[in-house]
């Protein structure tokens, strides 16, 4: 069990960009989900991936933003056109269903800096 | 009115000395109560979770929930320095998955 790991660490982008993140979860957690973060603030729930199917998404999750976890393993989030308001920590989580708590467990994040 | 209220802090202790952490929160859906830890730049981790009312003892680290006041804290004893981070509270309510997190509350623990 190695832990949910997150790539890349940090991004800094220019306005208007497009950039990608990719999360890996803890093997065998069929449930994936993505949260993001501002200073001084607590997470804020983004999206949700049970196995490869999307079944939630925040209202936050605007046109820009596009999630995918095409084989149920891994996920990535693209946010196109990149705005500085998109600043933040992006954290990935991942949990298993029918262990009772479905407790969800964290990725160390992505932090994005947009100029 | 924000859907769960957290004191941000900062809060500073002595070492050994006793913490409580509070949330208070307004959706009475939430059935599912956690606390996470997070340390500067890095992901939160999960200390406690509990989905009744009452205690849950784990080491130094109590949770207590109060649905009818819709009230949870969390108490630390023997405090330590490296108890010094972000404490969130968080909820789940049964219907979804997404957890709801306060604002967080920083603490600092000093030898």
């Amino acid at each position: 069990d190695t832990g949910v790991s997150q790539d890349p660490r940090h991004k800094i982008t220019k306005r208007g960009q497009n950039v990608t993140f990719r999360c890996d979860p803890i093997s065998e957690h069929n449930r994936l989900y993505w949260y993001r973060q501002t200073l001084g603030q607590g997470p804020e729930f983004l999206t949700y991936f049970q196995n490869e199917a999307q079944l939630e998404k925040s209202r936050l999750l605007s046109d820009r933003f596009s999630a995918e976890r095409p084989k149920g393993s891994f996920s990535t989030l693209e946010i196109q056109r990149t705005e500085q308001g998109d600043s933040a920590m992006y954290l990935c989580a991942s949990s298993l269903s029918g262990s009772g708590t479905d407790t969800q467990y964290f990725g160390p994040g992505t932090r994005l800096t947009v100029l | 009115q924000k859907e769960v209220e957290q004191d941000p802090g900062p809060l500073s202790v002595p070492e050994g000395a006793i913490v409580s952490l509070n949330c208070t929160y307004s959706n009475s859906a939430f059935q599912y109560f956690m606390w996470y830890r997070q340390y500067s730049r890095k992901g939160p981790e999960l200390l406690m979770y509990t989905y009744s009312s009452g205690n849950k003892e784990d080491g130094r680290f109590t949770a207590q929930v109060d649905k009818s006041s819709k009230y949870i804290s969390l108490f630390i004893r023997d405090s330590q320095p490296s108890d010094s981070a972000t404490y969130l509270c968080a909820y789940m309510d049964t219907g979804r998955r997404a957890l709801t997190f306060g604002s967080g509350t920083r603490l600092q623990v000093q030898p």
